[in-house]
């Protein structure tokens, strides 16, 4: 167990639809990361977030946004989902006091399936 | 940009035989260099990384990963694998002197170990 909490596990939906997945970090951790996985694209970076404030931004689409709330935890909205939004999404934290030298932590994932 | 080439997508094994995992990675700068194992259904576990040093890091479950700068590789190597080694692995980098902290990851190996 990393210690990153995922909600929800699995998610299905349709076409056109809006989902909001939500990410608790460790106890601590400052930053967190949202990836993307997916058969064709793989492991992709989408957005990092650091206390609060947008730190580095990725292959993130223009219909996908991200915040992060005082309390340290992250939410990743995804609207207007097409088929290829179906992948598999990922949340991590780390500390955010050393740098791009730390361990990051990953949560389980939320499997979204767009129908 | 940087990015990282995982040459094998698959890699057959048998229990208790020597197994290399090769990792590519492209980059003019110094880099930090990430293993990561992803169990089925599961996310990202830390197997080791190299930061600076010693050129030869060990992790867990008997894992070891050698950083060869000239040849920019950071491949990964355990003497002898169980089957619950088998999992997907990925080869990742971030940079030190990006503005984020965030990871660069290779496409994956799936590593099956057979009886």
């Amino acid at each position: 167990d990393s210690g990153v909490t995922q909600t929800p596990k699995h998610l299905i939906t349709a076409t056109g639809q809006r989902v909001t997945l939500r990410c608790s970090p460790r106890s601590g951790d400052l930053s967190v990361y949202w990836y993307q996985q997916s058969l064709d694209q793989g492991l992709q970076f989408l957005i990092q977030y650091y206390n609060g404030e947008e730190r580095a931004k990725g292959n993130i689409l223009e219909r996908f946004s991200a915040q992060q709330f005082p309390d340290l935890h992250s939410e990743l909205n995804l609207s207007s989902l097409e088929l290829g939004d179906s992948a598999l999404y990922f949340c991590a934290s780390s500390p955010g006091t050393s740098g791009s030298r730390e361990t990051q932590y990953f949560g389980p994932g939320t499997r979204l399936l767009v129908l | 940009a940087q990015s990282v080439t995982q040459l094998d997508s698959q890699v057959p094994v048998f229990e208790e035989a020597p197994v290399e995992l090769r990792c590519n990675y492209s980059s003019s700068v110094s880099v930090y260099l990430f293993w990561y194992v992803q169990y089925p259904n599961q996310g990202l576990q830390l197997l080791l990384k190299y930061l600076s040093g010693s050129t030869l890091v060990k992790g867990i479950n008997g894992f070891e990963a050698e950083f060869n700068k000239s040849q920019t590789s950071f491949h990964l190597r355990k003497p002898s694998v169980h089957i619950s080694d088998t999992a997907e692995y990925f080869c990742a980098v971030s940079d030190p002197q990006g503005g984020s902290e965030k990871l660069v990851f290779g496409k994956g190996t799936k590593l099956t170990v057979n009886p």
